[in-house]
């Protein structure tokens, strides 16, 4: 049974370019969470998805930042016009329903912008 | 909106010595949750605490849950250098919410 799958796993983009980070939730799954986390800092809550709809959308910055989560295939996460300051890891997690009891995480996609 | 914060923030022990990450909360939370994350690696689900004042352990680990359900702590007992990593406490305010994370408590353990 596949956990949360993450990819890439590591992406380096140049300023003004763009990145999309992909999320395959576990099976099962129609709950997706996105998370982002600076170095050496706490996991800062950006946008929760279910199936073509999204829940709260809270911590996303207002522009160059959008996600979705399709009937099918994974969910993505964009950045549009990356900027030295989304250098960070981006971690999506998965739960089962909308009750969330544990949520299961990938391993992160670590974006590098030059 | 809701904040969780997580002290301290670092945490230097001794192998065999105790180790204690607290939590609170700006408001009352439906549940709380706590997190390792080894170094390089991704948060790992502990447990979830859900009723006021409820005491859950595992092995070597005690988690509490406050009486008003605002604040937590992770308690340690007689730490391993396997107990290496990032704490983290998880708040949910209401069910099927966001779940907002504290800031961590970075454990370093010394053979």
């Amino acid at each position: 049974n596949a956990g949360v799958m993450q990819n890439p796993r590591h992406l380096v983009r140049r300023r003004g370019q763009e990145a999309r980070l992909r999320c395959s939730p576990m099976k099962g799954h129609s709950h997706v969470y996105w998370y982002r986390q600076l170095p050496e800092e706490g996991l800062k809550f950006m946008v929760y998805l279910q199936k073509e709809n999204i829940i709260d959308e809270s911590g996303m910055p207002k522009e160059r930042f959008s996600a979705e989560f399709p009937k099918e295939g994974p969910s993505i996460l964009r950045i549009q016009q990356v900027v030295r300051g989304d250098s960070a890891a981006y971690f999506c997690a998965s739960s089962p329903s909308l009750q969330t009891g544990e949520l299961f995480f990938g391993e992160g996609s670590r974006l590098t912008v030059l | 909106g809701q904040q969780v914060m997580q002290i301290p923030q670092y945490q230097h022990v001794q192998e065999g010595e105790d180790f204690t990450t607290y939590c609170n909360s700006s408001t009352t939370l439906s549940n709380i949750q706590w997190y390792k994350q080894r170094p390089g690696g991704h948060p790992v689900f502990l447990i979830q605490l859900v009723k006021s004042g409820e005491v859950k352990k595992q092995k070597r680990l005690t988690f509490q849950f406050g009486e008003a359900k605002k604040n937590s702590s992770l308690h340690i007992t007689a730490t391993q250098t396997t107990d290496v990593g990032t704490y983290f406490c998880a708040g949910q305010g209401n069910q099927g919410g966001k779940l907002i994370f504290g800031q961590g408590t970075e454990l370093s353990v010394k053979p």
